[in-house]
């Protein structure tokens, strides 16, 4: 139990579907982040939040959508996803975006078919 | 952009056996992570290594860093079926909240 929780830990969509990742922390942290891992690649920052505003979205297709409602919530609004989306989604929180350890949740595992 | 690379990409030992994995980084950096996944799961931190340090040791970890040749090492002695595992390091810039992950060393035990 690492404080991050994600749900649901497997999803299968279809292309037209509208769905959603929810990660929440426990931890008191003031970050959040969205993370993509595919098979043989570096994790990909999709995106994070600092106290509820978003700081970085680094290039992500605008078919995800992040929200975070307060500084214990992230969700990732998916939509009109494509087949490579498929991947494991990983929610992470930190006390701030500096420099500090990353607690990571268990991921949830997307197919998009 | 990734910033860490490991090496190598798989290793295959017996148990009892230690496991070493290097990690290399292009610009100079704040500090310099390791993280473990196991399969299918989400990455657990293990050790956190500042740019001042040469050296940190937790429990059967041991980990280097040599900034002058932008390097890092993750030692595991007496290896353990259960440290079969994705091993990642990820080096923090201080300019930037990106940590950035490498694409991980796979570690097999062997019982």
């Amino acid at each position: 139990e690492t404080g991050v929780t994600q749900t649901p830990r497997h999803l299968v969509m279809g292309m037209t579907n509208k769905k959603s990742l929810k990660c929440e922390q426990h931890l008191g942290h003031n970050a959040m982040y969205w993370y993509k891992q595919s098979a043989k690649k570096p994790l990909e920052l999709m995106f994070v939040y600092s106290l509820e505003e978003r700081v970085e979205n680094n290039s992500v297709p605008s078919r995800f959508s992040p929200e975070c409602p307060n500084s214990s919530h992230l969700f990732l609004h998916l939509h009109t996803l494509q087949p490579e989306d498929s991947a494991l989604y990983l929610c992470a929180s930190s006390p701030s975006v500096s420099g500090n350890t990353i607690y990571f949740g268990e991921g949830s595992w997307l197919t998009v078919v | 952009s990734q910033q860490g690379e490991e090496d190598p990409q798989a290793l295959s030992i017996q148990e009892g056996e230690n496991a070493t994995m290097n990690c290399s980084y292009k610009t100079s950096i704040n500090n310099l992570q390791w993280y473990r996944q196991n399969s299918g799961r989400g990455l657990v931190h293990l050790i956190l290594i500042r740019s001042n340090e040469r050296e940190k040791h937790s429990g059967r970890l041991r980990v280097t860093l040599d900034t002058s040749k932008k390097s890092s090492s993750l030692l595991i002695t007496a290896s353990r079926a259960a440290d079969t595992a994705s091993y990642f390091c990820a080096t923090d810039r201080g300019n930037d909240y990106k940590l950035s992950f490498g694409a991980g060393t796979t570690v097999t035990v062997r019982a």
